[in-house]
């Protein structure tokens, strides 16, 4: 089990806005920011938000986050085809002097 | 640009020794950790340790604790994540990752080696 938890699957129509969740604790979501992750099949994980809401070049503004006390959420506006792919939400946890992960949230494109 | 070039893939027997690599190119190599991720379809993500090149300074896990060592050549840019005796459970991908410290955000990734541990 992870330490961090996200639905294990989403999904949405093209154009659609979806948001997946990522539920912690007051020693890693509460204490530190949140980091998110899209990792495309046979891929690395690739950085998509930082520092709770921060897009790194490169990353479209279709790509949000946002984070309130224990929990931060990864919103995905105008859904494409090419957004199928596994999401992971991180954040370094102050009791373990480390970072934990999400389990993943799989997102499909009907 | 910032690469980090793992070693390929390892296909191994239990209880063999194993030492995989990731250089890094493209930024400063001994101002950034470098965090070793396992990455399993059961369990996901794990941080297994991470080490600070400029002096070698490494941190494990628990979980990992013991299990593997990290190690850096910074005059050749590489870390290293090695075993002394592989276990089928070991059967995994291996990712390095830059830390940046600022933000605790693991920002660039290596490609991933996958290890096969099988008799």
């Amino acid at each position: 089990q992870s330490v961090l938890t996200q639905p294990p699957s989403a999904s949405g129509t093209p154009g659609q806005r979806v948001t997946i969740s990522c539920s912690g604790s007051s020693s890693n979501i509460a204490s530190n920011t949140v980091n998110w992750y899209q990792q495309l099949p046979g891929t690395a994980p690739k950085l998509l938000i930082s520092s709770n809401n921060q897009r790194p070049s490169g990353v479209p503004d279709r790509f949000s986050g946002s984070k309130s006390g224990t929990s931060a959420s990864l919103a995905i506006s105008g859904l494409q085809s090419d957004d199928e792919a596994d999401y992971y939400c991180a954040a370094w946890d102050d009791s373990l002097n480390g970072w934990v992960f999400g389990g993943g949230t799989k997102l499909t494109v009907l | 640009e910032v690469l980090l070039v793992q070693s390929g893939s390892e296909v191994k027997r239990p209880g063999e020794s194993l030492k995989i690599s990731c250089e890094g190119s493209g930024y400063s190599f001994t101002n950034y950790l470098i965090v070793w991720v396992r990455q399993t379809p059961g369990i996901g993500l794990e941080w297994m340790g991470f080490i600070y090149p400029v002096d070698s300074d490494t941190t494990y896990s628990p979980s990992f604790q013991g299990q593997v060592t990290i190690s850096v050549d910074k005059s050749i840019s590489t870390a290293y994540l090695q075993w002394s005796s592989l276990k089928a459970s070991d059967t995994a991908m291996y990712y390095c990752a830059r830390h940046i410290t600022g933000n605790r955000t693991l920002d660039s990734w290596g490609q991933g080696t996958l290890v096969t541990v099988s008799s």
